[in-house]
């Protein structure tokens, strides 16, 4: 199984400040088709996951432009440029370029 | 609006059954591959298994601790994706979400317990 590590496991930020998260992969994401298979998720409190980024740096609908992704191989990040209250929750890594598909353990953020 | 809706969660006994269903809409339901993922209580993301659009092949694929137990079906004439669960245990206790990867449902709670 890939096995999806992220750093750190929790932060706390003051609204205006960016944020930082890492992710890496036991094995590279990317496909012979030339994509890479890497999606980031926010699950926020008592809420499902929603997706923020497909697939490394593309934003889903509707997402803010504060949200960045970027990375390749085996090592990706997420990047908040300014940190907003409603940007609390946990945020998760996931690959999908081979199965079982396989999820990082979760990144805390929390505000300052 | 795209929306999944999950329902059939509940309380069952270990060694019982449980068959969980999602509503989609929205979307080409039949185009999409959907997958159910889970999550126990106070804990991260588990992927539970996989099913490909039917122009795909329509297989399924399976997490390794339920394999042989659950099996995911879809119609794709009522939109609707579904996850029979069979001998139960206690570890498979969780919310069980459906999802096409990029639209969610609201997840269903599963309690296995005596």
């Amino acid at each position: 199984d890939i096995v999806m590590t992220q750093t750190p496991l929790s932060l706390s930020v003051t609204p205006g400040q960016p944020a930082s998260i890492s992710c890496k992969s036991s094995q590279s994401l990317l496909h012979s088709d030339g994509k890479t298979y890497l999606y980031w998720y926010l699950q926020k409190p008592g809420q499902p996951p929603q997706l923020l980024i497909y697939e490394v740096s593309n934003r889903f609908s509707g997402v803010p432009d504060r949200f960045g992704g970027s990375g390749s191989g085996t090592d990706f990040t997420l990047k908040i440029s300014r940190v907003e209250a409603e940007d609390v929750g946990v945020y998760y890594c996931m690959q999908s370029i081979q199965l079982p598909i396989t999820f990082g353990q979760g990144t805390r953020l929390e505000i300052k | 609006e795209v929306q999944l809706v999950e329902s059939g969660g509940g309380l069952v006994k270990p060694g019982g059954s449980l068959r969980l269903s999602c509503a989609a809409s929205g979307f080409t339901f039949s185009s999409a591959w959907m997958s159910w993922v889970r999550q126990a209580p106070g804990k991260g993301l588990e992927w539970v298994g996989r099913i490909k659009s039917k122009t795909d092949g329509g297989t399924t694929d399976y997490a390794a601790p339920v394999k042989d137990r659950f099996t995911i079906s879809r119609d794709d004439s009522k939109n609707t994706l579904s996850l029979q669960m069979n001998s139960l245990k206690t570890e498979d206790t969780a919310v069980y979400y459906c999802t096409s990867g990029f639209v969610w449902g609201q997840g269903t709670l599963v309690t296995v317990s005596s």
